[in-house]
């Protein structure tokens, strides 16, 4: 079993619906990331956290540690949005830090 | 402002071979990593350095080489390529102020053994 698992894997959606990917893990971490890879594209960070909720433009981040879940929220989605979603927990193991990634949520809006 | 920079953006080569793959960052961060990408895994540690000439293995870093004589810069070496290590590769830096902030990735190597 994966230490950091998404849900879903794949998801289609018309132009201006609510999206939610989920992230859920099994280990304690510092910080969890989500990023954001376009088709034959780079990787971008999209948001770090370790507490909370955190927002910039159509995107929300949010996490529960007790539970060991996060969300990424995207409102008012667009066709630009269409990518690949992936959360990476951040576990630290005596002053060593070491990403683990989902395997990714391929995000597609259409217009 | 380049960033991170990775060169080439696309290789093919010959099974047998040695490839190295650059990577240069231009923000003199600390970190530095590199990773491989494959459908149906995450993203996958193959080497990481905390600093020049401090270097240690990730979780895949089987036929691969590194080396960090300057900060910028963090090649990747596989030293006799395999078909199996045809994959897109990613370098990511980071900078480190007691914990790690951020991660910035490249834009990516994508590797084809023939």
């Amino acid at each position: 079993k994966n230490e950091v698992e998404q849900s879903p894997q794949n998801l289609t959606a018309q132009e201006g619906e609510f999206i939610t990917i989920n992230c859920s893990y099994s280990v304690g971490i510092s910080a969890l990331h989500w990023l954001q890879q376009h088709p034959g594209g780079g990787i971008v960070s999209l948001f770090m956290l370790s507490s909370g909720k955190k927002k910039h433009g159509r995107l929300i981040a949010t996490i529960n540690i007790q539970e060991k879940h996060s969300s990424l929220h995207i409102t008012a989605s667009h066709p630009r949005d269409s990518a690949v979603y992936i959360c990476a927990a951040r576990i630290s193991n005596f002053g060593n830090e070491k990403l683990t990634f989902g395997t990714g949520t391929r995000l597609t809006i259409i217009p | 402002d380049a960033g991170i920079t990775q060169s080439p953006r696309y290789k093919i080569t010959e099974t047998g071979r040695q490839v190295t793959l650059m990577c240069h960052q231009t923000w003199s961060h600390s970190y530095m990593f590199w990773y491989r990408q494959d459908l149906g895994h995450g993203l996958r540690l193959i080497y990481y350095s905390a600093a020049a000439d401090i270097t240690d293995k990730g979780e895949v870093p089987d036929g691969y080489v590194v080396s960090r004589s300057k900060t910028e810069n963090f090649p990747l070496t596989l030293e006799s390529a395999t078909r199996s290590q045809t994959s897109v590769y990613f370098c990511a830096s980071s900078s480190y102020r007691g914990k790690i902030y951020g991660y910035t990735f490249g834009s990516g190597t994508r590797l084809t053994v023939v």
